[in-house]
């Protein structure tokens, strides 16, 4: 009954850095969504996976990349870290509705 | 294009009071509606939906309507708990394109 599993929890880069969200869902669901979360701003979404093999920017996609591995799984590499990409970032996946990971707090210094 | 609009928070109450978040929507077409809240440390989850006009969701002693002729989809509850305390993001989905658009959220603080 895992739901969305998304790791690392935490993670400190140091600006310029490279490094890997990682996001699975185990409810056969065909879209998939990364989203960050920062004070005062809401959820805003960087990029969506409407089904295995495609991708598509959201709002904030600037200084990310994604890969939809298969149906279950939806990276997110941030290839040079940035001070501005600082924030708390969150899994989805729908059915129907959305259901969200725990969550990985990133800071970059 | 489509977004949505809620009140700022926070929003501070004291136990047993009436609470009302209100939330209001831009969006061409009938997209769904939804309320998430976020408790401290967690991820989002679904509080409850609606799917159509005049739709009524409820959950856990939450309510919200969806009005089409205000584009509204407040949230209240006759007694809130301290337990209530969180985080409260207001969502329509396009169905269409199975894409989400959020609110700002609401912070609420209930004091017993």
């Amino acid at each position: 009954n895992a739901g969305v599993t998304q790791t690392p929890k935490f993670q400190v880069l140091k600006t310029g850095q490279s490094m890997t969200l990682q996001c699975a869902q185990d409810m056969n669901h065909n879209s998939m969504y990364w989203y960050r979360q920062d004070p005062g701003m809401g959820l805003r979404l960087i990029y969506y996976s409407a089904s295995e093999g495609t991708t598509d920017k959201g709002e904030v996609p600037n200084g990310y990349n994604v890969s939809r591995l298969n149906k279950r799984e939806f990276s997110l590499r941030l290839e040079s870290a940035a001070p501005s990409q600082t924030s708390v970032y969150f899994c989805a996946s729908t059915g129907g509705e959305l259901f969200f990971g725990e969550g990985s707090r990133l800071t970059v210094l | 294009g489509d977004s949505v609009t809620q009140m700022e928070g926070p929003v501070t109450l004291s136990e047993e009071a009436f609470l009302t978040i209100n939330c209001t929507y831009t969006a061409t077409g009938y997209p769904s509606l939804f309320w998430y809240v976020q408790y401290p440390g967690e991820g989002l989850q679904l509080l409850l939906k609606a799917t159509k006009a005049d739709d009524k969701g409820s959950n856990k002693g939450f309510e919200a309507t969806y009005r089409k002729e205000t584009t509204s989809f407040h949230l209240e509850k006759g007694s809130v708990q301290v337990s209530d305390s969180a985080v409260y993001f207001c969502a329509l989905d396009k169905y269409n394109f199975n894409k989400f658009y959020f609110g700002s959220g609401t912070k609420l603080n209930v004091k017993p």
